[in-house]
């Protein structure tokens, strides 16, 4: 079936502007975390939405950063007033239902965005 | 957090058994070992995951010593499409954050 699908796959901006980035989970997953992965570096925990739960947004780097799921489904990344630091590879991930021990992430292949 | 220590790159021919070693010494009881990779350009993969007992599934092996301060991710037939870096994660006790290291970059040479 259809896994976790990002868009755009690249983006690249200018410092100052906003952009907004998209995760579409595969089907009937509750979980949905979003990533950042910087050039040679593991990944960075940035917000997690569980169901109608509120979403985890302590991995949010600063107040420029946000995050929104409609529906339960499609989940948008915005960061505002980008900067040079925030070029990174974006990685959107879902599973089923978090349970300890049995927790299994499908990733996104990312959106890697370029802040000139 | 436990916090996991592997190589930072390793060699591995293909066809050979690739072992990847991981320490976590500080594991607590309840937290389980997990290991996922990533090749190039792409997001990464789930591989294995254990707590105590060895596991096997059609992808790889994991071997987790006694005291569980260590594990070993067993690729058992390399292939050159194994080649990418991965990482081994400890998850917190109760709660669904993963903490990823820097992983190991496995090459296999043909």
């Amino acid at each position: 079936g259809a896994g976790v699908s990002q868009s755009p796959s690249n983006k690249v901006t200018e410092k100052g502007k906003d952009v907004e980035l998209r995760c579409d989970p595969i089907s009937g997953h509750t979980a949905l975390y979003w990533y950042r992965q910087s050039l040679g570096q593991g990944l960075e925990f940035l917000i997690y939405f569980q169901g109608n739960s509120a979403p985890d947004k302590s991995g949010l780097p600063s107040d420029r950063f946000s995050a929104e799921r409609t529906g339960g489904s499609v989940s948008t990344l915005t960061i505002q007033r980008t900067q040079q630091e925030d070029s990174a590879v974006y990685l959107c991930a879902s599973s089923p239902l978090y349970r300890l021990g049995t927790d299994t992430q499908y990733f996104g292949p990312g959106t890697r965005l370029t802040v000139l | 957090d436990a916090k996991t220590t592997q190589p930072t790159s390793m060699d591995c021919a293909e066809g050979r058994a690739a072992n990847l070693p991981c320490n976590h010494s500080t594991i607590s009881g309840n937290e389980y070992v997990y290991w996922y990779r990533q090749i190039h350009s792409q997001g990464p993969q789930y591989i294995i995951h254990g707590l105590k007992n060895n596991e096997t599934n059609e992808m790889a092996s994991l071997i987790i010593t006694e005291d569980r301060k260590s594990s070993t991710l067993i690729l058992p037939h390399a292939t050159l499409r194994d080649t990418a870096v991965y990482y081994c994660i400890v998850n917190r006790d109760s709660n669904y954050q993963l903490i990823w290291g820097a992983g190991t970059k496995l090459i296999i040479k043909p």
